[in-house]
């Protein structure tokens, strides 16, 4: 059974670099590609960005200019930092796995079907 | 890019039938979109992926009483059976490559009470 569990820094002053890590536990690390989406309190879910076992990224232009992700494959880990974070950042931040589905026998893009326990982030000075 | 609406709320009876919308913009009407269920305090949990025609691919352990259909831009989740266990927020969301640019958005979710 496949799991996630992440981990970092639960509270940051304005300006400070948010700092998250998720480890894969269980399944294969390299055939997905690996997303962080966050949940301000109270508000939706907003996508972060993916990354794969490779290091290659997409990111949320909205967010693009701060989002640093990385990978280090050997430990089944991938990692997010957001630079220079407001009040605004201030969410439960999820790591996902996104698995590729088949809607009859066809490839029909993914879906976040593993999802870590959620850390809450708080920015305040 | 595509938006996906959906009403704040909703609710029907234990063990009633409930059923969800999520209508995307009108130039993105054919995508495919997913549905996530969130319990109080815990992790958004994939149930389904559906497609325009209605077809869909559901995740591991998701009962038979949860069905997707669509019509047009709607794309519809139905619970049959309401347990108090499906109180939750669901959520819509839908990954795509626009000009050569991948995103995912969802959309606001819609908090299921169950009276």
């Amino acid at each position: 059974q496949v799991q996630l569990q992440q981990w970092g820094a639960g509270l940051l002053k304005p300006s400070e670099t948010l700092s998250l890590t998720c480890a894969v536990y269980g399944g294969s690390f390299s055939d997905y590609y690996w997303s962080w989406i966050r949940q301000p309190p109270g508000k939706g879910l907003e996508w972060i960005g993916e990354i794969n076992h490779s290091g290659s990224t997409n990111y949320n232009p909205s967010l693009k200019s701060r989002v640093t992700m990385s990978v280090d494959a050997s430990k089944k880990q991938f990692s997010l930092k957001l630079r220079s974070v407001t009040a605004a950042d201030t969410a439960v931040y999820f790591c996902t796995r996104e698995r590729p589905i088949t809607i009859i026998g066809r490839q029909e893009g993914g879906a976040f079907d593993i999802w870590g326990q959620g850390t809450m982030v708080t920015v305040s000075s | 890019l595509p938006v996906l609406t959906q009403p704040p709320s909703a609710s029907a009876l234990l063990g009633a039938s409930i059923k969800l919308t999520c209508t995307l913009s009108s130039e993105h009407s054919t995508y495919t979109i997913e549905w996530y269920r969130q319990r109080p305090g815990r992790s958004p949990q994939y149930i389904m992926k559906i497609k325009s025609d209605g077809s869909h691919s559901k995740g591991d352990g998701i009962p038979d009483r949860f069905m997707g259909s669509s019509s047009g831009a709607d794309r519809y989740l139905t619970l049959s059976n309401l347990q108090s266990d499906d109180e939750a927020e669901y959520h819509c969301g839908e990954g795509h490559k626009i000009d050569g640019q991948v995103g995912y958005v969802f959309g606001p979710g819609t908090k299921v009470t169950v009276l």
